[in-house]
C-alpha cells in the first residue's frame, strides 16, 4: 500500500485567511486528487491534481477559492482561500499508483473555521 | 455522472452479531472500493473489488457487476468496527481515480 501524509491534521483558522493543506506520498503515484467532505456528508472530488500544469476542477469548485499545486509526482498542495464557516470540512489527498489500480487516502486535514 | 446508492443509512449491532451493507451503482464500473471511516476521520481501505468475491478476516465482500450491486459482511462485529462505511466507484477511461462516493452506513456497535 502506499503511505499519504497530509498536514495540518487539524486546525482552527479564522474567516477571511487562507490555509494551504500539503500532501506527501511516499511512492510513485500516477494521479493525485482532492476531496471534500463536510459535516455529516460523504466525500465530493474538488480536483485532479496535475503535474506541472494547473488542476482540473470539478462542477461547482474554481481556482480562485482552492488553489492546487503538484510540483512533483509525489507532492501536492490545496489552498483553502478567504474561508468562512462553511469550509469547514475534511479535506482528503488520494492517489493512484504506478501499478495496481486501489486507490489511497491520506488520513485527511481537519479544518474548522470560526 | 454514476450514481451510488448504499444501504441501510444506519446500522445498530450488538457485539459478536453479523451484519450486509449494500451499494448500488448506476453504471459500468471500472473500480470499486470499500472503505471503513474511522472516528478521527481517517480513511481505510477495505477492498478493491470491482467484481468477484474477496475475504480479509471477519470482512468479505462481493461485488456483482452485471448486477450492478456489491456487498459488504461484517462477522462477529466488535465495537472497534464502529464508524462509517463507504462504498466509492469510478467509470475509468478518463474518469480513472475520481471516486464517487456513496452516502455511507454509519455502523454502531455496542458491547
Amino acid at each position: 500500500s502506499a503511505v499519504i501524509s497530509q498536514k495540518p491534521s487539524r486546525d482552527i483558522c479564522q474567516r477571511g485567511t487562507s490555509l494551504t493543506i500539503q500532501c506527501q506520498v511516499d511512492s510513485q503515484v500516477t494521479m493525485m486528487f482532492w476531496y471534500r467532505q463536510q459535516p455529516g456528508q460523504s466525500l465530493t472530488l474538488i480536483a485532479t491534481a496535475n503535474q506541472g500544469s494547473e488542476a482540473t476542477y470539478e462542477s461547482g469548485f474554481v481556482i480562485d477559492k482552492f488553489p492546487i499545486s503538484r510540483p512533483n509526482l509525489t507532492f501536492s498542495t490545496l489552498t483553502v482561500s478567504n474561508m468562512s464557516p462553511e469550509d469547514s470540512s475534511i479535506y482528503l489527498c488520494s492517489a493512484t499508483r504506478v501499478t495496481g489500480n486501489t486507490i489511497y487516502f491520506g488520513e485527511g486535514s481537519w479544518l474548522t473555521v470560526v | 455522472g454514476i450514481q451510488v446508492e448504499q444501504s441501510p443509512p444506519d446500522l445498530i449491532l450488538q457485539e459478536g452479531a453479523n451484519s450486509t451493507l449494500r451499494c448500488n451503482f448506476s453504471d459500468s464500473v471500472n473500480n470499486l472500493q470499500w472503505f471503513h471511516q474511522n472516528p478521527w476521520g481517517q480513511l481505510i481501505n477495505l477492498f478493491y473489488i470491482p467484481s468477484g468475491t474477496k475475504q480479509n478476516g471477519r470482512l468479505s465482500a462481493t461485488t456483482v457487476a452485471t448486477e450492478r450491486y456489491s456487498l459488504l459482511y461484517i462477522s462477529s462485529s466488535q465495537t472497534t468496527d464502529s464508524g462509517v462505511y463507504f462504498c466509492a466507484v469510478d467509470a475509468g477511461g478518463t474518469s480513472y481515480g475520481k471516486l464517487t462516493f456513496g452516502q455511507g452506513t454509519i455502523l454502531t456497535v455496542h458491547p
